[in-house]
């Protein structure tokens, strides 16, 4: 079985509404974080979430924006609120690898590639 | 912010020949880790490369950490189709007083058999 899942994989949304993304992760980790990658671009740091405290985000995300949650060691979501077009990424969540692989830092789900219409 | 500087963007060879990419950063990276993105997939951690002047070999991939731990290169040797994707550097940087990944834009290289 994957070690980190998502959910949905794939979603195509109207503009002005919400999605929220899960990551499921096999293993307890202190932290997870999600990063966006447009297309054919590189990953792009949102924010870290820890469990028992608010996520940092990074210069130019905001919590009205990708509200996220972490109820546990195991799971995380990510809200993309008031979607637009420019919205349109793929949205991925990792965890530090190395609680998981020794010797592999950082672990990435699938991914979910959202379509802003 | 901090930014990852990696080239090229883009490279296209014939089956067999050899492929570079690199990456620099202004300030001292803690670490350099290298990832590849195939087609429609997500990026798979590659290695990491820590001490000043580190090289690691992964059988034709060869990996380099710059001594004053600002840049690095990966380097195949006689590409195969399977090497088709975008190989990715990310940098580890301290900001604010903790640590954070930063990745470059990535070279996506094609292999023309």
């Amino acid at each position: 079985s994957a070690v980190i899942s998502q959910k949905p994989s794939r979603d195509i949304c109207q503009r002005g509404t919400s999605l929220t993304i899960q990551c499921q992760v096999d293993s307890q980790v202190t932290m997870m974080f999600w990063y966006r990658q447009q297309p054919g671009q590189s990953l792009t740091l949102i924010a870290t979430a820890n469990q028992g405290s608010e996520a940092t985000y990074e210069s130019g995300f905001v919590i009205d924006k990708f509200p996220i949650s972490r109820p546990n060691l195991t799971f995380s979501t990510l809200t993309v609120s008031n979607m637009s077009p420019e919205d349109s990424s793929i949205y991925l969540c990792s965890v530090d690898g190395w609680r998981i692989r020794p010797g592999e830092t950082q672990y990435f789900g699938p991914g979910t590639r959202l379509l802003v219409l | 912010g901090q930014q990852v500087m990696q080239i090229p963007q883009y490279q296209h060879v014939q089956e067999g020949e050899d492929f570079t990419t690199y990456c620099n950063s202004s300030t001292t990276l803690s670490n350099i880790q290298w990832y590849k993105q195939r087609p429609g997939g997500h990026p798979v951690f590659l290695i990491q490369l820590v001490k000043s002047g580190e090289v690691k070999k992964q059988k034709r991939l060869t990996f380099q950490f710059g001594e004053a731990k600002k840049n690095s290169s990966l380097h195949i040797t006689a590409t195969q189709t399977t090497d088709v994707g975008t190989y990715f550097c990310a940098g580890l940087v301290v900001e604010g007083g903790s640590e954070k990944l930063v990745f470059g834009k990535g070279t996506k290289l094609t292999v023309n058999p």
